[in-house]
């Protein structure tokens, strides 16, 4: 089955700052990933997704990702962090049967 | 988009009661649906998929007695957590797969907060 791993619990930046969010995944296949935002209380928003084609990924909210085939990871950008970017971000990765799972998440603080 | 709608959002319930969650497709058939549930500070766990006119599948550690999962029709799936505890208080998510022979993706319900005091 697959997996995946986001390696940073907690991430603090600055506001106006760039952001990197990282994401490895373990699938024996071609992966379907994708990258969501949870805001406290709330629901599942979805930021990307990557299905084949353009490695860099347009999203949502000035955010982008690339998938590196050779690296397992599908990371998320953005070049400049607004405070209300300040949530809880998963990484996930489907498969063709529409079983997905979802990272540990990532939670975003911005300084003002 | 695809809507999945939840209902009710949040709910309060005493100790050794049952609660059912609905999960809807608002505006597209989906003949599975999934349930997930998640901690506090936690990742989504998948809990189980439902499959309209058969019987869900749970996932490995998951009770199928205490959390029952009815997928009524091609747009209703109802998950109810029997004799609640504490320990049962989580938020709950749903979603449907994205109808059509295309790649898989979600959509995702609101999800519900379930409080069990």
């Amino acid at each position: 089955a697959q997996s995946v791993t986001q390696p940073d619990i907690h991430i603090t930046v600055s506001e106006g700052a760039s952001l990197e969010l990282r994401c490895n995944y373990s699938y024996g296949a071609t992966p379907y990933l994708f990258w969501y935002v949870q805001s406290p209380g709330q629901g599942l928003q979805l930021l990307l997704k990557y299905f084949s084609g353009d490695t860099l990924v347009q999203g949502i909210k000035g955010f982008e990702a690339e998938f590196k085939r050779s690296q397992s990871s599908f990371n998320l950008r953005k070049p400049s962090v607004h405070w209300s970017d300040a949530a809880e971000y998963f990484c996930a990765v489907g498969a063709r049967n529409n079983d997905m799972r979802f990272g540990a998440g990532t939670r975003l603080t911005v300084k003002p | 988009g695809a809507v999945v709608s939840q209902h009710p959002s949040r709910v309060i319930c005493k100790s050794g009661t049952s609660v059912k969650i609905e999960c809807r497709s608002l505006d597209f058939q989906a003949t599975t649906m999934f349930w997930y549930r998640q901690f506090p500070k936690q990742s989504l766990m998948l809990m189980a998929t439902s499959n309209e006119g058969s019987k869900a599948t749970y996932e490995q550690g998951v009770e199928k007695d205490k959390f029952l999962i009815n997928h009524a029709s091609l747009t209703l799936s109802t998950l109810t957590v029997t004799s609640a505890h504490p320990e049962d208080s989580s938020f709950y998510i749903c979603s449907a797969p994205s109808p059509g022979q295309g790649a898989p993706e979600q959509y995702f319900g609101p999800g519900t907060r379930l409080t069990v005091t």
